[in-house]
């Protein structure tokens, strides 16, 4: 069962930022909001993950809200090999048999030209 | 220089075979995962093991047995296959419990 609710679908133009939305309102303590994708016909990628602070790395910034009940993935210039499903994931933070991940639906993102 | 490598990527056989589905791991990782993405994109755990001992166990059919040989390698296993185990398998590791999971290509096994 995901603990989270994602739009289903969103677009954006090439070059713009994308902003992706996430509601967890259910989150606890020690869990943490992680980003994954998956582009057409591919394994699930990595994006990046927080506990409370906002974080960015090399591919995406993460917004996480001061009551840690949604959050914001940002893609800064999305371009065409963004289009893919975005999934937002609560995790368990004390490893073990809490280190599986539940996916959702997931957001549809779609770059347009 | 792939890092969770599976083979095959395509696996096409009948209805009441058995087969194996292989995974490994160059990132020197101690967990290790099976999930299963059925038709409708759903994407679910199925096994994980952590240096070699299973920690996770979801409600999947005894006919899927996962055999992890040593670290870098876990394998799945599948007895008498039905048709609703058409899906698409993915093997996924990660350092330890708490870090990131690194997915594989999947392998896209259909049934006949």
């Amino acid at each position: 069962d995901a603990k989270t609710t994602q739009p289903p679908s969103m677009d954006c133009a090439e070059g713009r930022a994308a902003n992706l939305p996430c509601n967890h309102s259910t989150i606890s303590g020690n869990e943490y909001v992680y980003w994954y994708r998956q582009i057409h016909s591919q394994g699930p990628q990595y994006i990046i993950h927080g506990l409370k602070n906002n974080e960015t790395n090399e591919m995406a910034s993460l917004i996480i809200t001061e009551d840690r009940k949604s959050s914001t993935l940002i893609l800064p210039h999305a371009t065409l090999r963004d289009t893919a499903v975005y999934y937002c994931i609560v995790k368990g933070g004390l490893g073990g048999a809490n280190s599986k991940l539940t996916f959702g639906k997931g957001i549809t993102l779609s770059v347009r030209p | 220089d792939t890092a969770v490598s599976q083979t095959p990527k395509y696996l096409v056989t009948q209805m009441g075979n058995d087969k194996s589905i292989k995974c490994e791991q160059n990132l020197g990782h101690d967990t290790m995962y099976w999930y299963k993405q059925d038709s409708k994109k759903f994407l679910k755990i199925m096994f994980s093991y952590n240096n070699k001992e299973l920690i996770i166990n979801e409600t999947v059919p005894n006919r899927f047995s996962p055999k992890s040989p040593d670290k870098a390698h876990l394998n799945l296993h599948i007895n008498s296959l039905e048709l609703g185990d058409s899906a698409v398998y993915f093997c996924a590791s990660s350092q330890n419990t708490n870090q990131p999971q690194h997915f594989g290509d999947g392998t896209r096994l259909s049934i006949l």
